[in-house]
């Protein structure tokens, strides 16, 4: 199984400022990573598949970089509706793994 | 716009069978194009991946999750359009919200996984007696 590990704990940003997760593989899986939001009472929604494609639909502020085991989640400018639990998830292997989440919040 | 609710009982005794379905609107759920999938989220916790199933109308297949293999079954009716989940011998661990999500099967090359887009309206379970 690949472990998908991320980081910081929560993290807290002001608004207007640059927010950056880090999720990191246990193994190399090469660009076959998304990122998911997830906001309370809703089911996650796409923000990234291919480690740096935004899904339909997804504001510019968010984009993602990386590939073999260390990737980041960048929100540029973060506004109050960015505020949620962001999820990694790698699909490198048919047994699909998440990330155990990273909350963020408005400082 | 394809759409996702998944539903079923809200509490399940222990050791019991567990049985949740999804109906899936907007699109046909054997267009061979997508494969469907099971993930749940104890509560205050991240997510894990149950399972999927593909099926084009004429063929189909299954893949679960090793750490929950010998007690879940996922299935697609395609009169109905929706695809069920049953997971049996449940215990208190099992008790999270459960989603369906749909993932694209031309990803899903050479022993890899997918992206879920879009995911449906999740169904609370508690197991309790």
């Amino acid at each position: 199984e690949i472990v998908m590990t991320q980081s910081p704990g929560p993290l807290s940003v002001s608004p207007g400022e640059r927010a950056t997760l880090s999720c990191r593989a246990s193994q190399s899986i090469s660009s076959n990573l998304a990122w998911y939001q997830q906001k309370p009472g809703q089911a996650p929604r796409l923000l990234i598949y291919g480690a740096t494609i935004r899904a339909t639909g997804i504001p510019d502020r968010f984009s993602g970089t990386g590939s073999e085991t260390e990737f980041t989640l960048t929100i540029s400018s973060l506004q109050s509706e960015d505020i949620a639990v962001y999820y990694c998830q790698q699909y490198h292997n048919w047994r699909i793994t998440f990330g155990q989440g990273t909350r963020l919040e408005i400082q | 716009q394809v759409l996702l609710q998944a539903s079923g009982p809200g509490l399940v005794k222990p050791s019991q069978t567990l049985s949740l379905t999804c109906a899936v609107s907007g699109g046909s759920i054997s267009s061979g194009n997508y494969y469907w999938n099971w993930i749940r989220q104890p509560a205050g916790k991240g997510l894990e991946w149950i399972g999927r199933v593909y099926t084009n109308g004429n063929t189909g297949n299954t893949l679960y999750n090793p750490s929950l293999k010998s007690r879940v079954s996922i299935s697609v009716d395609s009169s109905k359009n929706d695809l069920s989940l049953r997971l049996t011998s449940v215990t208190a661990t099992d008790t999270g919200v459960y989603y369906c999500a749909r993932g694209p099967a031309s990803v899903a090359a050479a022993g890899r996984g997918f992206w879920f887009d879009p995911w449906g309206q999740a169904t609370l379970v508690t197991v309790s007696s």
